[in-house]
């Protein structure tokens, strides 16, 4: 099974400002897939990326990126021009869904 | 389309008791995952479904069990509840197992034991 660590428990951003969340992840598998999930205090969990191991480039979704560093087992999460909505827990996930212990973001007016 | 359906949002058991929490995932989609969320332990996998077979089990006694019905919709039981069965408990669907697309996840039921 894989492993995946989220290190920091809590972060916060000022609106409009950049914003970068850390993932590291362990798996034996050559080929996998990895998640960012976004948990909203309305709690609906929801899909914000995903990465496939196989891809060198960095999957992106609007001002939502990925710097996936596949020999450090990295896969970090860049939130760009932060919005008030983007507060919430956001959750690093691997391919067999085991899930980072999440990142409180709460962005700052 | 309509989303992942969990019913009910919202339910207060004593221990001892037995409960049963229902999921209906998006139109098509075959594969059921359940997942325990507390402040403490985080997500946890319970276990995934795909078309009507138990497909993966995470780490939970016997007292937590499921099924998944012909038409993908899925039900959850826990047995004798217990004080730290407490939770909010997530369901997610996708059209196959998830490894490669992801899940999308209802919006949960939240089980209080007292």
């Amino acid at each position: 099974a894989q492993t995946v660590t989220q290190s920091q428990p809590e972060m916060s951003v000022q609106e409009a400002e950049t914003v970068t969340l850390s993932c590291t992840y362990d798996t034996s598998e050559s080929n996998y897939y990895l998640f960012w999930y976004k948990q909203p205090p309305s709690r609906q969990m929801i899909l914000v990326i995903r990465q496939e191991a196989y891809k060198q480039q960095n999957a992106t979704e609007n001002r939502f990126s990925v710097n996936f560093q596949k020999a450090a087992k990295s896969f970090s999460l860049k939130i760009s021009d932060s919005q008030l909505g983007d507060t919430a827990m956001y959750f690093c996930a691997s391919g067999d869904m085991r899930f980072g212990a999440g990142t409180r973001l709460t962005v700052k007016p | 389309k309509a989303g992942v359906t969990q019913t009910p949002r919202y339910l207060i058991k004593t221990r001892g008791q037995q409960v049963t929490l229902s999921c209906s995932p998006i139109s098509g989609h075959r594969s059921v995952s359940w997942y325990q969320q507390t402040p403490g332990q985080g997500l946890q996998f319970l276990f995934e479904y795909f078309s009507e077979t138990q497909r993966n089990k995470g780490n939970f006694p016997g007292r937590f069990s499921g099924r998944q019905f012909s038409n993908s919709r899925s039900e959850m039981n826990v047995s004798t509840l217990e004080l730290g069965d407490s939770a909010l408990y997530l369901c997610a669907s996708s059209l196959r197992t998830g490894r490669a697309n992801g899940y999308t996840f209802g919006s949960g039921t939240r089980l209080t034991v007292v």
